[in-house]
């Protein structure tokens, strides 16, 4: 199987609060999982990305928790800032080899971070 | 350093039309993928392109197509348009060289079937 399932679909934050959004996968030959950022108009901007030999990655605020026996994995937006408003996609690549690789969706989380 | 660029911006076709998009990848890349965004959704891959030839591909039509020349540059063709081709059209580029994993994304061009 080749899905990935994000939730929740939308979620609103205050400013200065955390925003999580969660992912779930079911292809085990996943090795690459990213989060991109996207705003109205724009195409995505790569954000953080983790492999499933560790269990999180922090970049700044920015946070991505991977619990492998689980096939789930989440972001945290820690201090929420208005221009963090945006939607976000979590994604996962299989190994890429001679037949290259490709990423697969998820269905992405709308979040409006009020000041 | 410029990033992945696309033309055109925006694009309005009939339905039945043919339609051509193009893509530069990004400074030091040589890998080019195509993903179709419909509104309100993530992105889903069309095909990828590395050395001139079609390497993988998505669950599309044949009515889409690709090139990619020596300059790693890509064009994606959409032949007898239909109402549900109607998307944002996304390039993104990536390097064999870091094993395909991080792929940035252009702008998109916004493909409009009337």
């Amino acid at each position: 199987q080749q899905q990935v399932k994000q939730s929740p679909q939308s979620l609103i934050v205050q400013k200065g609060g955390i925003s999580i959004i969660n992912c779930a996968y079911e292809n085990t030959a996943f090795d690459y999982f990213p989060w991109y950022q996207q705003f109205p108009g724009k195409g995505p901007a790569l954000l953080i990305a983790i492999r499933p030999d560790v269990s999180e990655k922090k970049e700044g605020r920015f946070t991505i928790s991977f619990n492998k026996s689980a096939k789930q994995f989440s972001l945290h937006i820690m201090d929420s800032q208005p221009g963090d408003s945006a939607t976000y996609f979590c994604a996962a690549s299989s190994p890429a080899g001679a037949a290259g690789n490709k990423l697969t969706f998820g269905g992405g989380t709308r979040v409006l971070v009020k000041p | 350093d410029a990033g992945v660029t696309q033309s055109p911006t925006h694009l309005i076709k009939t339905r039945g039309q043919q339609v051509t998009l193009r893509c530069s990848p990004k400074s030091g890349h040589d890998t080019v993928s195509w993903y179709q965004q419909a509104l309100g959704q993530g992105p889903q891959f069309i095909f990828q392109y590395y050395e001139e030839e079609e390497r993988q591909r998505g669950n599309f039509p044949d009515r889409f197509s690709g090139h990619q020349f020596p300059n790693y540059s890509s064009e994606l063709n959409v032949n007898a348009l239909l109402l549900g081709d109607s998307a944002l059209y996304l390039c993104a580029s990536s390097s064999r060289g870091t094993g395909l994993y991080e792929q940035y994304f252009g702008p998109g061009t916004r493909l409009t079937v009337t």
